[in-house]
């Protein structure tokens, strides 16, 4: 079975800090991992994925297999990064997309 | 326009009723996913689909019920056998590509049972 886990339901942090919300995944095989990001009133949308090793909005994410993380990371958050996020992991197969509970970011000026 | 619709917006449901969320994209997209969004519990995994008339049990199946008649649609009934019915609803679409994996999310639906 695939599971994600996000340890932290909230993380507020004052703007400018560094920020770092936690994700653990198990599966057995070679999984693809996501962050999907809500913000208030719009779709839950895609902000990143393992597979590309890009920076978006400034947040990067490293997938570690070892500690079976794929933690999101921003150096200096922005008030405008408030917002609900959701890692998730895609199966071998590429059919089955599992979320985490989500961590809310709020960002205070 | 391409996207992912989702309606009603909000639905209303007498106990004992069953009710059909309505879910279309129109992305040619072969995967159609339902979630159940609750508060500190993020999105559960109701019903998920990956070819026309095919489907298969998310984590949270039980009082739910789906079809894939249309590679496009993915109609999601609430049966009256499911115990805790008000939630909000999310549907999702994506291509069964390597390449290609991300998901799209419709702007959900708001069930209350009254």
């Amino acid at each position: 079975a695939q599971r994600v886990t996000q340890p932290e339901k909230l993380l507020s942090v004052f703007k400018g800090a560094p920020v770092e919300l936690k994700c653990n995944y198990s599966y057995s095989g070679s999984p693809e991992l996501f962050w999907y990001v809500q913000y208030s009133r719009q779709r839950l949308q895609l902000l990143l994925r393992h597979i590309s090793r890009e920076s978006i909005k400034g947040f990067t994410a490293d997938l570690n297999k070892g500690e079976t993380s794929f933690h999101l990371k921003k150096p200096f958050a922005q008030e405008e990064d408030s917002a609900m996020y959701y890692c998730a992991l895609l199966n071998n197969a590429g059919n089955m997309l599992t979320f985490g509970g989500g961590t809310r970011l709020m960002v205070k000026p | 326009d391409g996207g992912i619709t989702q309606s009603p917006k909000y639905l209303f449901r007498k106990e004992g009723q069953n009710v059909t969320l309505s879910c279309e994209q129109n992305l040619n997209h072969d995967a159609m996913y339902w979630y159940r969004q609750d508060p500190g519990q993020g999105l559960r995994l109701i019903y998920y689909s990956q070819i026309v008339n095919d489907f298969q049990k998310g984590d949270i199946a039980e009082g739910y019920s789906v079809s894939r008649e249309k590679k496009e649609s993915f109609p999601l009934t609430v049966t009256s056998a499911q115990k805790n019915p008000t939630a909000f609803y999310l549907c999702a679409s994506s291509a069964l590509a390597a390449s290609n994996t991300e998901a799209f999310f419709g702007q959900g639906t708001r069930l209350t049972v009254v």
